[in-house]
């Protein structure tokens, strides 16, 4: 059974660096017919689809946040990172690591995280 | 303010039919397949409907999605207290160039 797991900091200061990792078990993040992404929800908000990777390192990402965001895997650990620069109170949120079925094309996320919850807070 | 628009609330009592509708556009739900996701207190998003009506392994046969024009539309007939929650429309937006979500909807049973 596939599983992601969330791990990183719980709390970041304003104007920093917001870093987090998803660790996939069960699986392999070298698979041909799946991105890999990442999806934030604000306390009591919607969700948020930040972007999505591929094992080969290719990427797309939300319009929105394009500028301040990086998504990366480490396929010798089976993981993916997120650092979204420049953080701010808006980016306080519980960030979810999920599994893109399809990739581009498709909002199908078909295995997700527990989540990780991170404050931006001084 | 989301792409896809949901209504805030919906509910009904054990055994009722709720229905819960997503409108959008050409660009998401008129030209590309919806999901739908259910998310219980305190848990992560779990994917309910696929493909606009496929539901996923183990997703019981109560829940049931349409596609029609922009429009979309998940229903949960037989409500029982344990669907008490919160469910989210989903689909790729050519204009955006990525996923988008709808606002969501809480579900309460009565």
């Amino acid at each position: 059974q596939l599983q992601l797991q969330e791990s990183g900091p719980g709390l970041v200061k304003p104007s920093e660096t917001l870093s987090l990792t998803c660790t996939v078990s069960g699986g392999s993040i070298r698979s041909s017919t799946h991105y890999w992404a990442w999806i934030r929800q604000p306390p009591g908000k919607g969700l948020e689809w930040i972007g999505s990777i591929y094992y080969s390192g290719n990427t797309y990402y939300n319009a929105s946040l394009k500028s301040r965001v990086t998504i990366s895997v480490d396929m010798s650990e089976n993981q993916f990172s997120l650092r979204l620069r420049s953080a701010t109170a808006a980016d306080t949120a519980m960030y979810y690591c999920a599994r893109n079925e399809g990739g581009q094309y498709y909002a199908h996320f078909d295995y997700w995280g527990q989540g990780a919850l991170v404050t931006v807070s001084s | 303010q989301s792409v896809l628009t949901q209504p805030p609330s919906a509910s009904g009592t054990p055994g009722q039919r709720v229905a819960i509708s997503c409108s959008g556009g050409r660009s998401n739900i008129g030209s590309n397949y919806v999901y739908w996701y259910q998310q219980l207190p305190g848990t992560a998003p779990k994917l309910l409907i696929d493909r606009n009506n496929q539901r996923p392994s183990g997703v019981p046969d109560r829940f049931s999605g349409s596609k029609s024009g922009t429009s979309a539309s998940l229903a949960v007939s037989g409500l029982r207290a344990e669907d008490e929650a919160d469910y989210y429309c989903a689909a790729w937006d050519d204009t955006v160039g990525g996923p988008v979500f709808g606002g969501g909807t809480k579900v309460t049973v009565l």
